[in-house]
């Protein structure tokens, strides 16, 4: 296993179109996340999902946004009606379920969105 | 809420050299995590120190130690003997009962030879 893998590496669009991200993670894990980071800033936390099940969503997770781990492999984030204000970093990371630990956490390299 | 905060947006250091990074916390929550993460150009998080807050004992990873600062919601990162390699962005982040990181914004460290 190589670790937690993301593509597209780079992703540019024109405002208004929709885009879809991939994240495939360790395949022992079965927790996936899902972090944004914009420039100069830390990551911050979008959503997670426990197997398929999607259990928290964040507040910057607009109505635009919309995640999926349909068999609890592979995950799908799609932003639709792109803003540029959605220009980011999109890491996916994915752990064991151990609680609060935050121990075993693996991230991917990302997928940079620019909004054009 | 949990709020994390690295005061110093950028620091250097000499090759082999000592450095200090800075990182506070603010949580009501009594149980947690806290690490450091190092993001290179490759972008991908690197963990590179895990501290339990229960445990007084500051954690060490080879060239990299913490001072961990319970009562003050402190938690520094000393990174000894300083290599071109360590030169990064680096984060400092919190976990308690939930299941996500919270992270601070950064500090950019550079490493001059």
């Amino acid at each position: 296993d190589t670790g937690v893998s993301q593509n597209p590496r780079h992703k540019i669009t024109k405002r208004g179109q929709n885009v879809t991200f991939r994240c495939d993670p360790i395949s022992e894990h079965n927790r996936l996340y899902w972090y944004r980071q914009t420039l100069g800033q830390g990551p911050e936390f979008l959503t997670y999902f426990q197997n398929e099940a999607q259990l928290e969503k964040s507040r910057l997770l607009s109505d635009r946004f919309s995640a999926e781990r349909p068999k609890g492999s592979f995950s799908t984030l799609e932003i639709q009606r792109t803003e540029q204000g959605d220009s980011a970093m999109y890491l996916c990371a994915s752990s064991f379920p151990l609680v609060g630990s935050g121990d075993g956490y693996t991230f991917g390299s990302g997928t940079r969105l620019t909004v054009v | 809420a949990q709020t994390v905060t690295q005061s110093q947006p950028e620091m250097s250091v000499q090759e082999a050299e000592t450095v200090t990074l800075s990182c506070t916390y603010d949580t009501s929550e009594s149980d947690y995590y806290l690490f450091w993460y190092k993001q290179p150009p490759s972008r991908q998080m690197i963990l590179v120190i895990r501290q339990e807050a229960y445990k007084q004992q500051n954690a060490t990873e080879n060239r990299f130690s913490v001072n961990f600062q319970k009562a003050a919601k402190s938690f520094s990162l000393k990174i000894s003997d300083s290599q071109l390699g360590d030169a990064a962005m680096y984060f400092c982040a919190y976990i308690g009962y939930g299941q996500n990181f919270v992270f601070g914004p950064g500090t950019r460290l550079s490493v001059l030879p």
